[in-house]
């Protein structure tokens, strides 16, 4: 069973411009999730998909970020513009359903100068 | 609202010892709770899960941990570390009856293997 994809593994921006990272989630799990993880701390959830609908995004700096999950599947998530502050691992998972495990991509490395 | 606090940010203990990881957790409702590891520049991946089923969870890698209701602990364990077992290691909480069930990671634990 192929596991989640993220892609770029690594992306280095100069503050102020934008930035996309993709993921695709293990085929047929309808819950996928968006992780920030700033070095030294636990992963943050920035925004948690049912299908193609938003179950949280309080977390989500709708200012900047932006995320979208179009026909269920795959997933990209968008800072624009980056700050600073935003250099961090960008982490995408997917579970079956709501509340059970979720399996984790190898994430993507963002880092803002 | 759910949370979880890893109650020890660094770990230490020597190759072939015991290992305690502790974890207390806070849930308004029924929760699900899980142990991830973290080896260096990897993926996180799942250690074990305890969703509400037997309170005495066994998982990979011999590790294993138990619910404790009344102490609102869920503790990882491992009888004889291995040099392999040096990572970070995060617990997990997800409950029930919210809206938003999102999983919630403690803040980790580094776990050092002594030689």
């Amino acid at each position: 069973e192929a596991g989640v994809a993220q892609s770029p593994r690594y992306k280095i921006i100069e503050k102020r411009q934008s930035v996309a990272f993709w993921c695709n989630p293990i085929s047929g799990h309808a819950t996928l999730y968006w992780y920030q993880q700033i070095l030294g701390q636990g992963p943050k959830l920035l925004i948690q998909f049912q299908n193609n609908g938003v179950v949280d995004d309080s977390q989500l700096p709708k200012d900047r970020f932006s995320a979208e999950r179009l026909k269920g599947v795959d997933s990209t998530l968008k800072i624009q513009p980056a700050k600073l502050e935003d250099s961090a691992v960008y982490l995408c998972a997917s579970s079956s359903t709501r509340r059970t495990e979720a399996f984790f991509g190898q994430g993507t490395r963002l880092t803002v100068v | 609202a759910q949370s979880v606090t890893q109650l020890d940010s660094h770990v230490s203990v020597s190759e072939g010892t015991p290992v305690l990881l502790r974890c207390n957790y806070s849930s308004s409702y029924s929760p699900s709770l899980f142990w991830y590891v973290q080896h260096p520049n990897k993926g996180l991946q799942l250690l074990l899960k305890y969703t509400s089923a037997a309170t005495l969870v066994k998982g990979i890698n011999g590790f294993e941990a138990e619910f404790k209701k009344s102490e609102t602990s869920f503790h990882l364990t491992k009888p004889s570390a291995h040099m392999s077992d040096a990572a970070e290691y995060f617990c997990v909480v997800s409950e029930a009856g919210g809206g938003a069930d999102g999983l919630t990671f403690g803040k980790g634990t580094h776990l050092i293997i002594q030689p």
